[in-house]
């Protein structure tokens, strides 16, 4: 089955407190992307990767990193986190032959 | 920059009536347009999209229509049953590679 997982589902942290989200996808797929939502802003990308150790900025990365050591995964890293990413965060892999986006169940973080 | 205008943010339709939602882009070089629905507390998942060489495209009871030159599409659902209640996304390429410019979500309530 095609899946995209990522966890923790839930996170409540503290400011300043390093956290990583993992992200793993089984399709093979050489983009990945991570979003995060929050209310009447709809969907804001953070970073993306079009392949192995290529990753760049998406519309939102301030506070965030990311890594692409391998192609099935693509953690989100917040190394100081603060309570403006308090939010739903979801990472996505891209099928490349149909544009179609994959999307993981979503991981809610906390900051306080 | 680039955007994308949603509307309505919360479309309230009874259970067998059409539903149609509307987005408008900026980018006169986006050439893809996907939807997503997204239920409650799951990720989007693509429920149609359309090229920007075709007008129409239907699957079962979603539709959706493309207006290039005024740069709208829209979401047409018929029949509206209390599974089509969730979040929808509309979305549009930046230009023609990966990235997607994404409308801020409509809420779609079906009463029984």
């Amino acid at each position: 089955e095609a899946q995209v997982t990522q966890n923790p589902r839930y996170l409540i942290t503290v400011t300043g407190k390093k956290l990583t989200v993992t992200c793993s996808q089984n399709m093979n797929h050489e983009y990945m992307s991570w979003y995060r939502q929050d209310p009447g802003l709809g969907l804001r990308q953070i970073y993306y990767s079009m392949n192995v150790e290529v990753t760049d900025k998406g519309d939102v990365p301030e506070g965030y990193k990311v890594s692409r050591k391998e192609k099935r995964n693509f953690p989100l890293i917040l190394e100081s986190p603060s309570p403006n990413q308090t939010s739903l965060y979801f990472c996505a892999s891209h099928d490349a032959n149909t544009g179609e986006l994959f999307f993981g169940e979503g991981s809610r973080l906390t900051v306080l | 920059g680039e955007n994308v205008e949603q509307h309505p943010s919360t479309l309230s339709v009874q259970e067998g009536d059409s539903a149609v939602i509307k987005c408008t882009y900026s980018d006169s070089a986006s050439n893809y347009f996907p939807w997503y629905k997204q239920e409650l507390g799951k990720g989007p998942q693509l429920i149609i999209d359309i090229r920007s060489n075709v007008g129409e495209k239907k699957d079962q009871r979603i539709a959706v229509t493309l207006n290039k030159t005024a740069k709208h599409f829209s979401l047409h659902i018929t029949e509206t049953q209390p599974e089509d209640s969730a979040v929808y996304f509309c979305a549009a390429s930046k230009g023609s590679n990966y990235q997607l410019i994404w409308g801020a979500g409509t809420k779609l309530i079906i009463k029984p």
